[in-house]
């Protein structure tokens, strides 16, 4: 596709559970951002992936997250014995890197996780 | 620390009226500032962008401004419309990276 495929869009899961939310960037980009958003809240920075670089994972709540990105492309967001508080919509954004910076972010339509 | 603050948090206004949303940030050496936004249950979407040369810049009703001394920005909405009610969601870029703000949640009523 031409934008940024997120997949599922919604999760209900029970609590103790562990979930996988799955983000497609846009070809050929090779930041790849997570976030998430709580209900009425901002956004608030998880993980930020580069091309081969280690990634930035300065912004993951606790070590119940974790993320992943294969071959530059596909990035899986795993939340591990989920509580309720992780209940929020997950955003996955990428840009291309031009001239050292990062271009405009493309975001994808997010993954509802409600945690029961 | 984040290093992009938005304020308010939260604002409500009535339609057809005017409005100014903040940003400042504190990240050096400073790339490009973009204003991103987001509809409820949608992903942001750009609005504008800056670089470090360009003080002011509009799309449509929307006019942002920037002041790269005090680090500092601004997005002024014109004749508000219902269809403006959204988070606004500054965005800079700096050293190769970008940090977002956490937004700005406005609300046009009728």
């Amino acid at each position: 596709g031409a934008g940024v495929s997120q997949s599922p869009s919604n999760k209900v899961t029970e609590k103790g559970k562990d979930v996988e939310l799955r983000c497609d960037p846009i070809s050929g980009h090779t930041a790849l951002y997570w976030y998430r958003q709580s209900l009425g809240q901002g956004l608030e920075f998880l993980i930020y992936f580069q091309g081969n670089s280690a990634p930035d994972k300065s912004g993951l709540p606790s070590d119940r997250f974790s993320a992943e990105r294969t071959g530059g492309s596909v990035s899986t967001l795993t939340i591990q014995r989920t509580q309720q508080e992780d209940s929020a919509v997950y955003l996955c954004a990428s840009s291309l890197r031009q001239g050292g910076f990062d271009t405009e972010a493309f975001f994808g339509q997010g993954t509802r996780l409600t945690v029961v | 620390k984040n290093q992009v603050e938005q304020s308010p948090q939260s604002l409500i206004i009535l339609e057809g009226k005017n409005c100014t949303l903040q940003c400042n940030y504190t990240v050096s050496p400073f790339s490009n500032l973009r204003w991103y936004k987001q509809d409820t249950g949608r992903g942001p979407v750009s609005l504008t962008i800056m670089t470090f040369s360009e003080n002011t810049k509009s799309n449509g009703r929307y006019t942002a401004t920037l002041d790269a001394d005090t680090k500092q920005s601004s997005l002024h909405i014109t004749a508000s419309q219902l269809s403006d009610s959204a988070s606004y969601i500054c965005v800079v870029s700096y050293l190769g990276d970008m940090r977002f703000g956490a937004g700005t949640r406005l609300t046009v009523k009728p």
